[in-house]
């Protein structure tokens, strides 16, 4: 099992449209959580933190589930410009080996 | 400010040659990543030095890989001899704090060194 799973997608939804991701995670140890936007054929840059009481940030909502070990993000009103790759992220307590799921290919269409 | 700047931006080699990409990080960051990603296998982690001083290096894949950080602004990742299956894209990465619980900080990526080797 890897340690941080990701739906890879494809996600095709129209502008306007309200999104969910969600990623699961195996070590219960884990202690600080991201999630990452992928343009292609570039690199990754932080979308938000993902705090354990939940956290907004316009239009982007992200939650942590520590029993399920899970973390979701939410995009209300979808924009053309949200087309992207959004990557997982996950640190173990005290160390720096983030690890980075394979990501969930978001296109959003006119 | 300047971000972390990787050359060479693309390369295509020949197998059995040597590879050698370049990092400097953000400066005032005192730790560097080094990540790999591949269709296959995503992004991950080959080694992190934090002060120049290689802390993790167990991502490295085999002896071919090499890495080095001789001062604060820069870092070299070698590859000798390179084979096929290293063709990726390599990212290097710099933070001030480390991705640690503490720090709820982030790491910045450089645009990445596009490696193919034939």
């Amino acid at each position: 099992r890897k340690e941080v799973e990701q739906d890879p997608g494809p996600f095709n939804v129209p502008e306007g449209a309200t999104v969910a991701f969600n990623c699961t995670y195996s070590n219960s140890a884990s202690q600080s959580f991201f999630w990452y936007r992928q343009d292609c054929r570039k690199e990754p840059k932080l979308l938000m933190s993902v705090y354990s009481s939940g956290n907004e940030d316009g239009r982007f909502t992200a939650q942590l589930n520590r029993a399920s070990q899970y973390i979701s993000l939410l995009i209300r009103d979808s924009k053309l410009s949200d087309s992207a790759t959004y990557l997982c992220v996950v640190t173990p307590y005290n160390n720096n080996d983030m690890r980075f799921g394979a990501g969930t290919r978001l296109t959003v269409k006119p | 400010d300047a971000g972390v700047i990787q050359s060479p931006r693309h390369e295509v080699t020949e197998m059995g040659q040597e590879v050698t990409l370049r990092c400097k990080p953000i400066s005032g960051h005192d730790y560097l990543f080094w990540y790999r990603q591949t269709m296959m296998r995503g992004l991950e982690l080959l080694i992190y030095f934090n002060n120049n001083v290689p802390i993790d290096d167990s991502g490295m894949p085999e002896d071919r890989f090499s890495a080095k950080m001789p001062n604060a602004s820069f870092s070299t990742l070698k590859i000798q001899p390179s084979e096929p299956r290293d063709s990726a894209v390599y990212f290097c990465a710099s933070s001030t704090t480390g991705t640690g619980w503490t720090s709820g900080n982030t790491i910045y990526f450089g645009e990445g060194s596009w490696l193919t080797v034939v």
